[in-house]
């Protein structure tokens, strides 16, 4: 089973943009362009971000983007603001007996 | 659009838990349901995948053998059941809708509330 490796955690001010990565393995990121992006505020519900590494769902805002280089994929976050402080988690199809995984999670202090 | 999950739960070790997740809005058979936990301090977690069609099912490695993901087509519900629980067991469970707008796996697009599960002698 791959894993996906992000930072435990990133922080900036409002106003500024923080970069989240994910690093994975030519098996999985960099093999499959189906990276998903989601933020999860505690006790609530994930929520979509980012899908197909790069496509944002409706009503998501255009500060939030996501690209891939090689085997690591990044959300970047412009003009933080003081609610997208948040975890963040990567996520793709592994393929294999586990189909899908999740990254370890980044959390994110706007300071 | 929205998925509504069965309420908070407490079981002891080796008993199992089934957790509901009933959809609404949307046509339930167009839609895989995954489900997701997050044990406490610990990241997300997948666990398998159902499809609401076909009832075909994917499970997680780790969960073979003891999980079961089912549906009900005729009250649009989905349901998980986990079976000889242990205390690390202990998480929110959250079923999660495949993307209509993407055929990726690992796409969720609407989430559940989460279910509180309690593992505890």
């Amino acid at each position: 089973q791959s894993a996906l490796t992000q930072p435990r955690s990133v922080s900036g001010s409002p106003g500024q943009s923080v970069i989240i990565s994910c690093t994975g393995t030519s098996s999985d990121v960099g093999d499959y362009k189906s990276v998903s992006w989601y933020q999860h505020h505690p006790d609530k519900a994930p929520k979509l971000l980012i899908f197909g590494v790069s496509k944002r769902p409706s009503g998501v805002p255009d500060r939030f983007s996501g690209s891939q280089s090689g085997n690591t994929a990044s959300l970047t976050i412009s003009g933080l603001q003081a609610e997208d402080e948040a975890d963040y988690y990567c996520c793709l199809y592994a393929g294999g007996y586990t189909f899908v995984i999740f990254g370890g999670g980044t959390q994110l202090t706007v300071l | 659009v929205q998925l509504v999950q069965s309420g908070a739960d407490v079981k002891k070790p080796g008993a199992s838990v089934k957790v509901s997740c009933k959809a609404s809005g949307y046509t339930f058979t167009n839609n895989g349901i995954n489900w997701v936990r997050q044990v406490p301090g610990q990241g997300l977690e997948w666990m398998g995948w159902i499809g609401t069609y076909s009832g075909n099912t994917n499970y997680a490695q780790k969960f073979q053998g003891r999980v079961t993901m089912t549906t009900d087509t005729s009250t649009t519900t989905a349901y998980m059941e986990l079976r000889s629980l242990r205390s690390d067991d202990t998480a929110v469970y959250y079923c999660a809708r495949d993307s209509p707008d993407s055929s990726d796996w690992g796409t969720f697009d609407i989430w559940g509330q989460g279910t509180v599960v309690t593992v505890s002698s």
